[in-house]
């Protein structure tokens, strides 16, 4: 299994700033993807971190919200851009080692006022 | 639109007993299925994987697939307090991405 550190794991935020959240894995992994999670729901995924290309997101979601670097294979970060209160949730961290293995980091809390 | 559906519950058993937690899906190409346990504050933890219709067993845990039926299902025996957390369902989307979509998961609370 795969061991994965996330920071930071929470923040209070004020509204219209951003927050770079941090994801390391202890091993080199292909995939890695960031969920949100918010107060009483299920996962969302919001996109697929690609080592060396663009991160492929989905529906409902957008780069310049969420901007995301792979700059290797252990090593991930997304941005929640312009905060508002209903960006408040757990950002979870992914990865992915083949249709048997997905593996969580411990999450971030984020909470905007 | 891919959906999973799950009782959110709260589903309560008694120590001892047999927990049943269901989940269908609507993505008839979906391969195989994670079930996932999430305590209270805490990251989901991968608990079941399973990708052939029938039984498979892991300790306690029974994980149930009927792709005609698009149901998984998921045992738990001689359910212990430390059993108590949502249980969240997760096919894997067809098209070999690896990528699971959740159910809203279902809480399950072991009372002694």
């Amino acid at each position: 299994s795969a061991v994965i550190s996330q920071k930071p794991s929470r923040d209070i935020c004020q509204r219209g700033t951003s927050l770079t959240i941090q994801c390391q894995v202890d091993s080199q992994v292909t995939m890695m993807f960031w969920y949100r999670q918010q107060p009483g729901q299920s996962l969302t995924l919001i996109a697929t971190a690609n080592q060396g290309s663009e991160a492929t997101y989905e529906s409902g979601f957008v780069i310049d919200k969420f901007p995301i670097s792979r700059p290797n294979l252990t090593f991930s970060t997304l941005t929640v851009s312009n905060m508002s209160p209903e960006d408040s949730s757990i950002y979870l961290c992914s990865v992915g080692a083949g249709a048997d293995e997905q593996f969580f980091g411990p999450g971030t809390r984020l909470t905007v006022l | 639109q891919k959906e999973v559906e799950q009782n959110s519950g709260p589903l309560s058993v008694p120590e001892g007993a047999i927990a049943s937690l269901n989940c269908t899906y609507s993505d008839r190409g979906s391969q195989s299925f994670f079930w996932y346990r999430q305590y209270s504050g805490k990251s989901p933890e991968l608990i079941m994987f399973i990708y052939s219709n029938g039984d498979k067993e892991d300790g306690r845990f029974t994980a149930q697939l009927n792709k005609a039926s698009q149901y998984v299902s998921l045992l738990i025996r001689d359910s212990q307090p430390s059993d108590s957390a949502t249980y969240l369902c997760a096919p894997i989307a067809s098209g070999g991405s690896y990528i699971p979509t959740f159910g809203r998961g279902t809480s399950l609370i072991v009372h002694p």
